[in-house]
């Protein structure tokens, strides 16, 4: 099993669209957590950190699910700027620590 | 903000040759981290380093070697280019202080193409 997975997609969705990405992780010990966005032919960028209690960004909203060992990132009103790939990141204790990146989660808004 | 720049955006070199990949960052993060990004298999991670001097392997360190001479510059070195290395090579920074902890700002990407 890897250590972080998420769906590749892709989604495909209609402007003004609400999608939902989850991502799992299989350390129990892992202590932080992020949403990165990567644009085609781009670098990675941070889009948010993921924080026990959820946290809302404007559209985006990250949440943790600890006992079923995920997190979550939802959009609302989906604009055709948010087509990208999705990376969720995952810090795990491993001697210092690990920083994990999943495969990424490709999302296409269309008009 | 933070600025993470590296040598080259595309790079073409000939199997068994020398390659270095270059990249500085600015904000005086003690982290450094290059990794190869290939389609399908995300981010995979092949040195890091907490310290000026120090290194670490990551996941695929074979075939590659990292110099980290001075706190803000850390060197990707491939002593002997090979065709499986052609990659996108994706260098990010990260500091344990502050309220940034643990995020990493990635520089451009070089992309290597090894004939």
């Amino acid at each position: 099993r890897k250590e972080v997975e998420q769906d590749p997609g892709p989604f495909n969705v209609p402007e003004g669209a609400t999608v939902a990405f989850n991502c799992t992780y299989s350390n129990s010990a892992s202590q932080s957590f992020f949403w990165y966005r990567q644009d085609c032919r781009k670098e990675p960028k941070l889009l948010m950190s993921v924080y026990s209690s959820g946290n809302e960004d404007g559209r985006f909203t990250a949440q943790l699910n600890r006992a079923s060992q995920y997190i979550s990132l939802l959009i609302r009103d989906s604009k055709l700027s948010d087509s990208a790939t999705y990376l969720c990141v995952v810090n795990t204790p491993a001697g210092g620590f690990k920083t994990i990146f999943g495969a990424g989660t490709r999302l296409f808004v269309k008009a | 903000d933070v600025k993470v720049t590296q040598s080259s955006r595309y790079l073409v070199k000939r199997t068994g040759e020398k390659v270095f990949l270059e990249c500085v960052q600015d904000m005086d993060h003690e982290n450094m981290f290059w990794y190869r990004q290939d389609p399908g298999l995300g981010l995979r991670l092949i040195y890091f380093s907490y310290d000026v001097k120090m290194k670490e392997k990551g996941d695929i360190p074979e075939g590659y070697s990292v110099s980290r001479e001075k706190k803000e510059r850390f060197s990707l070195i491939l002593e002997s280019a090979s065709t499986n290395q052609t990659s996108m090579y994706l260098c990010a920074s990260s500091t344990t202080s502050g309220t940034t902890g643990d995020t990493q700002y990635f520089g451009p990407g070089t992309r290597l193409t090894v004939l």
